[in-house]
Order: C-alpha cells, then structure tokens, then sequence
C-alpha cells in the first residue's frame, strides 16, 4: 500500500536554529498538508498546499513557517528560528480527491 | 474559527463491552471522518461521512453522522485489545480546505 514517508524521524534542535522536515507524498496525490500533534494534545492544522501554492493556513502557521514543493516528489516545512514552544510530533499528509488523508509516520521535533 | 469538540476524552473498558465516541461541530460540515491513532503511531484513516444521516459500518464499528451534518459518533461493538488507541473525529466545513480534528478519545480495553 502506498506511503507517505517522512524524515527524519526524531530531530533535536537548538532554540534558535533553523530546521527543515522533509516529507515524500503518494505520488498520484494532489493536495498536501502539514499537522502537528504536541504531545498528549490534538492534531492541529498547519497548511494545505495545492497546485504549487498554500491554499490555506492557520494562525500557528507564521512567517517563521514555510513550505515548499521543490521538485515533484518532495514537500518540506521549514521553521526559521525554532522556539522552545515548537517541539511537536509534525505529521504530513496527502490526499488524491474528496477523501480521507494519508498521513506519515512523523517528526518528531525537539526544541532544546 | 471552526471547533470540533469530542467525548469523552478517555474511556477504559472491559474486553467485551461496548464503547461509543461523540463529536460535535460548532458549524455545518461537508464531511466528518474519523481516524485511529495508536499510541506512537499516526492518524490512520478509518471513514468519511458525507450525507446527512448517513451511517456506515466496517465490522465492530459503527458510524453516524447527524441530520444537521454538526454531530457524528463512533460505536465499536465487543471491544478487543487491538482497538486500544485514540480516535479521532475531523471535519471539513462547505468552503474550508482544512481538515479540522476533534481533541480525541483514548480507549483502553482490559483483558
């Protein structure tokens, strides 16, 4: 069955530096999204990314946040500056048509 | 902004009881689906409601979505251990490109 895959899978960071998450959706899919889950917490909405370019994002989803699509694989979530308030499981997912989504395993960041 | 509110947030049963889970929108939605998550693990899609009191089942598993397209609701039939996780609820709103999740309930089932 096909994957969304993403690495790495535990990433610790200092407070401050930049880190990029990388994510490879299912190849036939066309929507892209970024959530993240704090622990213990519910899943929150970062971004939606269609046709090359954000759709829609959330108030967490700040200019310290952005995402690219640099090639037909890849779909990556950079955080400039990390914050000690960042630290998260970071999941991405796709999805093909009006249906459900497809997420990957996770990052996990931490912020020290 | 949208808010999907769920109960109860934790429910420890017996292997073989019943376990239902609720959902409630704070707006009209398109759709609700609903996803398990096992602990460590990442949300696995389960199902998507779309019509006004549709239900569907897989198996042990019931769901409902309500008339006014606000509530939905999970029930799993003789629970076993391998349903133990945290489910959750989302929903899409009519103009809304984001899938937004309730807080989860996290089911334990005693053998």
């Amino acid at each position: 069955e096909p994957e969304v895959t993403q690495t790495p899978s535990h990433q610790v960071t200092q407070m401050g530096q930049e880190v990029i998450l990388r994510c490879v959706p299912i190849s036939n899919h066309l929507y892209f999204y970024w959530y993240r889950q704090i622990l213990g917490q519910k899943v929150e909405f970062l971004v939606s990314f269609y046709n090359n370019e954000i759709s829609e994002k959330s108030e967490i989803f700040d200019d310290q946040f952005s995402v690219e699509r640099p090639d037909g694989s890849n779909f990556t979530l950079k955080i400039r500056s990390t914050k000690l308030e960042d630290s998260a499981m970071y999941f991405c997912a796709s999805k093909r048509g009006n249906y459900g989504y497809t997420f990957g395993s996770g990052t996990r960041l931490t912020v020290v | 902004g949208q808010q999907v509110m769920q109960i109860p947030q934790y429910q420890h049963v017996q292997e073989g009881e019943d376990f239902t889970t609720y959902c409630n929108s704070s707006t009209t939605l398109s759709n609700i689906q609903w996803y398990k998550q096992r602990p460590g693990g990442h949300p696995v899609f389960l199902i998507q409601l779309v019509k006004s009191g549709e239900v569907k089942k897989q198996k042990r598993l019931t769901f409902q979505f309500g008339e006014a397209k606000k509530n939905s609701s999970l029930h799993i039939t003789a629970t076993q251990t391998t349903d133990v996780g945290t489910y959750f609820c989302a929903g899409h709103t009519e103009y809304g490109n984001k899938l937004v999740f309730g807080a989860g309930t996290i089911l334990r089932v005693k053998s």
